[in-house]
């Protein structure tokens, strides 16, 4: 595709609740990366996905946090047991071709009630 | 630790009045220094990668530059449309983009 996408944009769920996130990254790229950017708050690295690697999960803060990368494409965040500190915007970024630039989708707005 | 500090937190600027960002960083192994213009709901977007010391790089009003310590992101006779938040990020090998907390810039007419 012409960019990297994200589904939903917007997601409201109730505390406890089970949610994911999906990033769809720019055809052909390699690297996949999620962050989290809370109010105020300057991007935090969650995991990064490089080709056939181990993901770099050093980022999760916690083990109700999970990601994987199907086929070496899409990815999806998965959040179990949502608290309201998960409160974040989510944010994917892919990585690849020649040129050494990371390129951002618009990212979910996760609000935990 | 490897660190990454912007400033000013805020900027305020009228519409023509040139300025710069402030990017510092304490890193081992830089790889690359980036810069990113964030609009409110949107993700970040591209705008400068600089590999060493003594890199420049322009797009527009915008000039990044490079030393072993900093990068500054000078503004040029700025208008109302440069507002936006500037995000600074730095990469160490084999990891991914370390952000600072960004620069809000305001510019009135």
């Amino acid at each position: 595709g012409a960019g990297v996408s994200q589904s939903p944009s917007n997601k409201v769920t109730e505390k406890g609740k089970d949610v994911e996130l999906r990033c769809d990254p720019i055809s052909g790229h390699t690297a996949l990366y999620w962050y989290r950017q809370s109010l105020g708050q300057g991007l935090e690295f969650l995991i990064y996905f490089q080709g056939n690697s181990a993901p770099d999960k050093s980022g999760l803060p916690s083990d109700r946090f999970s990601a994987e990368r199907t086929g070496g494409s899409v990815s999806t965040l998965t959040i179990q047991r949502t608290q309201q500190e998960d409160s974040a915007v989510y944010l994917c970024a892919s990585w690849g071709g020649d040129h050494y630039e990371q390129y951002f989708g618009p990212g979910t707005r996760l609000t935990v009630t | 630790e490897d660190q990454v500090t912007q400033s000013p937190e805020a900027l305020r600027l009228q519409e023509g009045e040139s300025s710069s960002l402030n990017c510092s960083y304490t890193v081992s192994g830089l790889r690359g220094l980036f810069w990113y213009r964030q609009d409110p709901g949107k993700g970040p977007e591209f705008l400068f990668t600089l590999y060493s010391a003594g890199e420049e790089k322009e797009k527009e009003r915008l000039k990044a530059t490079l030393t072993k310590k900093e990068s500054f992101l000078h503004i040029t006779a700025p208008k109302p449309e440069d507002s936006a938040t500037y995000l600074c990020a730095v990469q160490v090998a084999g990891t991914a983009l370390i952000f600072g907390k960004g620069t809000t810039l305001s510019v009135s007419s």
